[in-house]
Parts: structure tokens; sequence; C-alpha cells
């Protein structure tokens, strides 16, 4: 089956500084990437997303990199906040897998005051 | 307010009994989907739905059932829960676009099976 990984599970980073969380999968036929962002006791919230046909997308303080050749996938927040802590989700879709959608298990960020 | 709701948030039930959790959008969404989150597992899709009447299975279909049968509602029926059920399930919509663009998520069904 399909297999999303982020790399690491927890990171903490200083409030102001800049994050990045990573996420690897492994179907090169995947069309679709999302990040999404989940606090305590809430459902997952869309962030960004990125399709294949892209490297590189920016929102507001958040920009997402991919990487088909290496499959990565990357989100980068800029001056990181408090309200930024929470777990971060990368997920994929490929039209191989009948637009089936494939988490990573999280990153869980905290942003140090 | 666009929303994707479900019910109930909380659920305490026994092996076997069977249990329907709602879910309705207020967006129009043609796609709709079911997940459950596990700790170290992340989200896994149970089934989804393309449009009405059109349902496939996720990654984790065993022991789940759906049905579409108007574009608003994706209910999840379990027939017979058993404790490896026990998990938080969240119910996503999104656009017409194949399944390929944002999905709004509800706020999550705790279920606790004995």
């Amino acid at each position: 089956g399909e297999s999303v990984g982020l790399h690491l599970p927890t990171l903490s980073v200083q409030e102001g500084d800049n994050s990045i969380i990573n996420c690897a999968y492994s179907n090169s036929a995947s069309d679709y990437f999302i990040w999404y962002k989940q606090e305590s006791g809430k459902g997952p919230q869309f962030i960004i997303d990125i399709r294949s046909n892209m490297d590189k997308r920016q929102g507001q303080r958040v920009t997402v990199l991919l990487n088909k050749t290496v499959k990565h996938l990357s989100l980068q927040i800029a001056a990181t906040q408090p309200g930024d802590s929470a777990v971060y989700f990368c997920a994929e879709s490929a039209a191989n897998t009948g637009n089936q959608f494939y988490f990573g298990t999280g990153t869980s960020l905290t942003v140090i005051p | 307010e666009a929303q994707v709701t479900q019910n109930p948030r909380y659920l305490i039930t026994v092996t076997g009994k069977k249990l329907t959790v709602t879910c309705s959008q207020n967006m129009n969404h043609e796609y709709m989907s079911w997940y459950r989150q596990d700790p170290g597992l992340g989200l896994r899709q149970i089934y989804y739905s393309m449009n009405v009447e059109v349902t496939d299975k996720g990654d984790v279909p065993e022991g789940y059932k759906v049905s579409r049968k108007e574009k608003r509602n994706f209910p999840l029926i379990l027939e017979s829960p058993s404790p490896n059920q026990t998990s938080l399930y969240f119910c996503a919509s999104s656009p017409p676009s194949g399944g390929l663009d944002e999905q709004f998520f509800g706020p999550g069904t705790r279920l606790t099976v004995l």
C-alpha cells in the first residue's frame, strides 16, 4: 500500500524562527499533495496544497516545496507564532489509486515563546 | 456557515451493537470521505464517495459500511462494532474536482467500543 512518512515526530522552534516540516511519499504517480494542521480536539484544517506539475507554492507565511525526483514534500512556516503549535500532516492522492488519500503520521510542532 | 457536522461527537458502546455515525455537509460538495485517526498511525481512509450512489473502499474498509443516498449526507455504519474500532473518526468533504481538492473536515466523533 501507500506509504507517507514524516521525518520527525516532534519539532520545537523559537517564536519568530522559521519551521520546516518534511514528508516523504512512495507513489511516484501521486498527483496532489496537501498539508493539514490539526489543533488539539479539532479536525484537520487545510493549510496549502500543491499539484504534481508544480515545484513550489506559497501562501500566507507558508510555502510548500515538492521534489518529485526524491518523492519529498516540505512545509515551511515563516516567523513561527505560538498559534502555529499543532500537529501537521501531509497527505497525497493519485489518480491510479482511485483518488484515495493517504496521510502521514504527523509532526507535532511546539513553538517556544 | 459552511461546515461539516458529525453526530454524535462522543459514543461509548458495546461489542456487537450496531451504530451509525452521521455526517452532513452544507457546501454542495460531491466528494465525501470517512477517516479514522489512531495514535501513531495518522489518518486512514475508510470509505469515500465521489457522488451520490457512488462509494469506494479506502485503505481500511473492513467492518464498516457507508451509503450516499443524497449529496449532503454520508453516514458511517458499524454493523457489529468490535474493540479494535475504538478510534477518532472524521468525516470530510470537498468540491467536485475528482477528490483532488481541499477537504473540509468535521469536528470528529470519538468512539469507544467495550
